[in-house]
């Protein structure tokens, strides 16, 4: 497989649930990041690892809560989520400190929280 | 701080141009552009890296004024494939995460 694969493509789970997302690259790159799209929102940044450390995280709730095992390889663990929480969530991927290279999108989990 | 994008929404018959535009309150170091297509993933489309650096992706090319904070993405002889949301990401001087735009929707009809 090449380019950044998320699974699963879609997701519904209930308030009490505990669910997690994966995703996963075969580009080689050294940073992963977690985005969630919530309809008529701008792309919002969750976390960001860099060399499979967190250096960023946004403000997310503690329900969230990321992982990066390794470089290619990221999730996102879910717990007692709200309603609110349904989105579109979307990993990417990119190599950091070369001068500028653009993200590769994965094609996202479309999560429901019922 | 959020890149502000203009227009929110274009509508374009096949083979007319549009001009998309990103602008900064910060100092940016560079800016990316991406298209996403309804229910997919956002796609890069191309990143610009100085001040009045342009470059160009078939028939859709960007430009960058550092002095203004701004970006504008050019697409000419517009075909119905290009129907989608664009989004700018910005990075700003010394930092290091994209922050994007709210998105402008463009729909190509023939």
């Amino acid at each position: 497989e090449t380019g950044v694969t998320q699974t699963p493509r879609h997701l519904v789970m209930g308030m009490t649930n505990k669910k997690s997302l994966k995703c996963e690259q075969h580009l080689g790159h050294n940073a992963m990041y977690w985005y969630k799209q919530s309809a008529k929102k701008p792309l919002e940044l969750m976390f960001v690892y860099s060399l499979e450390e967190r250096v960023e995280n946004n403000s997310v709730p503690s329900r969230f809560s990321p992982e990066c095992p390794n470089s290619s390889h990221l999730f996102l663990h879910l717990h007692t989520l709200q309603p609110e929480d349904s989105a579109l969530y979307l990993c990417a991927s990119s190599q950091e400190g070369t001068g500028g290279y653009g993200y590769t999108f994965g094609s996202g989990t479309r999560l429901t929280v019922v | 701080q959020q890149p502000v994008q203009s227009p929110q929404a274009v509508i374009l018959r096949e083979g007319e141009d549009a001009v998309i535009n990103c602008s900064s309150s910060k100092a940016l170091y560079s800016v990316h552009w991406y298209r996403q297509k309804h229910g997919e993933a956002p796609v890069f489309l191309m990143i610009l890296l100085k001040g009045g650096e342009q470059k160009g992706h078939e028939k859709i090319s960007a430009s960058f004024n550092e002095k203004k904070q701004q970006s504008s993405l050019y697409l000419t002889a517009s075909q119905l494939s290009y129907s989608g949301t664009y989004f700018c990401g910005t990075v700003r001087t010394g930092g290091f995460k994209t922050i994007f735009g709210a998105g402008t929707r463009l729909f190509v009809k023939a």
